[in-house]
């Protein structure tokens, strides 16, 4: 099974600064046949559920804003917040669909400092 | 635009079986590039995939190690639509049941999440 671990926990970044979430995956979800990581990341906030915001690790969903990207390859990888706002204030989750049981990270909660 | 509409009941006796409907809209159950999946958020904030099924010619199913044996996900082509049983029920199944189409060839997509509360 595929352990996603992230880290830190939780951020606290001023407004307009960079926020960097990190996830690594106890085995690869690099698919070498199409060169894909099968890696997401998800924003949720509070009574809300997870809205996609990178899929293949470094694909924006459609109508998220290019403030946010995704990067890395085969276990490590990051979500990057270029210039976090305040609307950016949530959880964010990492998730493995390269086998089953497909796997989550624990969560990094990004709050104003 | 595919969309997942939920349904089912908030509230499970112990001991009994939770019974939850996700439809399908812009999809096909069947679709031979896309999974169907239920995923859970306990109170304590972390998601856990619970299962999915796939259609390969065949019909395949994966479940997580923590409800094998207990949950049965059953696609239902004639509705487009797919439903968890996930029986004996405890306290701790309490949690939010989402349905989501995953899919290697596209984005995710998710249901907006059924509250369930086991307790008599």
């Amino acid at each position: 099974d595929i352990v996603m671990t992230q880290s830190p926990d939780s951020l606290a970044v001023s407004l307009g600064e960079r926020a960097t979430i990190n996830c690594k995956s106890s085995q690869s979800v690099f698919h070498s046949s199409n060169n894909i990581n099968y890696l997401t990341w998800y924003q949720q906030k509070p009574g809300q559920p997870p809205r996609l915001l990178i899929y293949w690790a470094s694909t924006r969903e459609y109508g998220v804003p290019d403030r946010f990207s995704g990067s890395g390859s085969g276990t490590d990888f990051t979500l990057t917040i270029s210039s976090l706002q305040a609307e950016d204030v949530a959880v964010y989750y990492c998730h493995q669909y390269y086998s089953a049981p497909l796997s989550f990270g624990g969560g990094t909660k990004v709050e104003i400092k | 635009q595919v969309q997942l509409q939920q349904s089912g009941p908030g509230l499970v006796e112990p001991s009994q079986t939770l019974s939850l409907t996700c439809g399908i809209s812009g999809d096909s159950v069947s679709s031979n590039s896309a999974a169907w999946n239920w995923i859970r958020q306990s109170p304590s904030g972390g998601l856990e995939w619970l299962g999915r099924t796939y259609y390969r010619s065949n019909w395949f199913f994966d479940y997580a190690v923590s409800v094998r044996g207990r949950m049965i996900i059953n696609p239902d082509a004639s509705k487009n639509q797919f439903s968890l049983l996930l029986n004996s029920v405890t306290p701790e199944d309490t949690a939010i049941y989402y349905c989501a189409r995953i899919s290697q060839a596209t984005s995710a997509v998710w249901g907006r999440g059924t509250p369930v509360t086991v307790s008599s």
